[in-house]
């Protein structure tokens, strides 16, 4: 199956500072990216969708300007947090969907954020 | 709008006992449905789906059927491992065509004892 990265695997900020997370399909070309947020124990939150060379659609309730996406590039998404918060501490995972209908989102292995 | 529930956990079973992982799903029009699971330490993989009524899903033992007369998408295994413990997610995705965003389950954490 295809493979999706993510880089860095954990990372630990201090506050105020801005984090930036990659997404990165390996072997395929990803049209859509998505980006997500998951807690300790609870289910997968959609954050923003983006499509390779325009802005990213983000859902309700969340900071644009907070979590900036960018998807430049077929094979390429990144997440920034800026000025991070303890509560944006969280577990961030990425997927990417190919081109020609695929129905299949592949899953990166997330990234886990904390911020002191 | 779009929601999937799926039954709370956490599931406790010994080893070679039947699975069954309910889901129940709210959608306009007709979604495809998928399991995903999340092994310790690992992101998210697509177990197995299916994209219309009476399909039905499978890979590695796991069995799903799109039931649209009931909205459900249960995830079934007949006899269970140690090294299915993990968490499931169902999920439901509500269009057709390309890679649209997926809407998903609380998750359901299984594990397995020997």
């Amino acid at each position: 199956g295809a493979v999706v990265s993510q880089h860095p695997s954990w990372v630990i900020c201090k506050s105020g500072t801005s984090v930036k997370i990659e997404c990165r399909s390996l072997d395929f070309q990803a049209t859509t990216m998505f980006w997500y947020r998951q807690f300790p124990k609870q289910s997968l939150m959609l954050m923003a969708t983006s499509n390779e060379g325009s802005k990213a659609t983000y859902e309700q309730g969340v900071e644009k300007d907070k979590f900036l996406i960018n998807h430049a590039s077929l094979t390429l998404s990144t997440l920034t947090v800026t000025s991070a918060h303890p509560e944006d501490s969280s577990f961030y995972i990425c997927s990417a969907g190919g081109r020609g209908g695929s129905w299949t989102q592949y899953f990166g292995p997330g990234t886990r954020l904390l911020v002191l | 709008g779009n929601s999937v529930t799926q039954m709370e956990g956490p599931v406790t079973l010994s080893e070679e006992a039947f699975l069954t992982i309910n889901c129940t799903y709210t959608a306009t029009g007709y979604p495809s449905l998928f399991w995903y699971v999340q092994y310790p330490g690992e992101g998210l993989q697509l177990l197995l789906k299916a994209t219309k009524a009476d399909d039905k899903g499978s890979n590695k033992g796991f069995e799903a059927t799109y039931r649209k007369e009931t909205t459900s998408f249960h995830l079934e295994k007949g006899s269970v491992q140690v090294s299915d413990s993990a968490v499931y997610f169902c999920a439901l995705s509500p269009m057709e065509g390309g890679a649209q965003k997926l809407v998903f389950g609380q998750g359901t954490r299984l594990t397995i004892n020997p």
